[in-house]
């Protein structure tokens, strides 16, 4: 099965860019890159989405590598918000059903 | 409000008594997960919903745990007999369209705990 490997901890300190590294080698052609992050006590929250190409947004950018098999999330300038445990998602696409494979996730601290 | 809710947000359970855990989706979205979380764990995917067709069962854990969506909005999680192990956040989130990239959005989870 498609999985994801992230390292399990991360520090920043406040107003520095992250960035957040994450393997997936056994990707496949029509599978989407997500990433989510969770607080304490919340489900997981949208962070952004990609196939191939490199895409940016208002919280992140997200840049794929050409072979698909690692990407990395960018957190341009950290808060002490962004604490969180960011998790890299494959989106499979597995005859018409659909699922979202979750890894270990990387628990990201900020330092102010 | 405008997103997932999970109801109840904590359940206290006897090893053996069966639970129910519901969801509400986002009103309008086609596809439905369940998810479970171990304490420190990623989630888990257990079901997934297109409308009211289970399309995908592969992650439940047993055949104690059963899930339904019959009108294809609401969907509830069962777990008979439940277990120590259990105890987990059982996670929902719904999406959309399953064609398009498929943002799921997630509800804030049922946080259930077997004595």
């Amino acid at each position: 099965d498609a999985k994801t490997t992230q390292p399990n901890s991360m520090e920043s300190n406040e107003e520095e860019p992250v960035h957040l590294p994450c393997n997936h080698s056994t990707i496949s052609g029509t599978d989407y890159i997500h990433w989510y992050r969770q607080l304490p006590s919340q489900g997981p929250e949208y962070v952004i989405h990609g196939l191939t190409s490199n895409v940016n947004n208002r919280m992140a950018s997200l840049a794929i590598a050409e072979d698909r098999k690692s990407s990395t999330l960018i957190l341009h300038r950290a808060t002490l918000r962004d604490a969180a445990v960011y998790y890299c998602i494959l989106r499979l696409i597995t005859s018409g059903t659909y699922k979202y494979i979750f890894g270990t996730g990387t628990r990201l601290k900020v330092l102010a | 409000g405008a997103g997932v809710s999970q109801s109840p947000r904590y359940k206290v359970a006897k090893r053996g008594q069966d639970v129910a855990l519901r969801c509400d989706p986002i009103s309008g979205h086609v596809s439905l997960f369940w998810y479970q979380q171990a304490l420190g764990q990623g989630p888990e995917f257990l079901t997934y919903f297109q409308n009211e067709a289970q399309l995908d069962k592969s992650g439940l854990p047993s055949d104690r745990f059963f899930a339904e969506r019959p009108e294809g909005s609401v969907s509830t999680l069962k777990i008979q007999r439940t277990q120590q192990e259990d105890s987990a956040v059982y996670l929902c989130a719904s999406s959309f369209s399953p064609g398009l990239a498929g943002i799921g959005y997630f509800g804030p989870g049922t946080r259930l705990l077997v004595l």
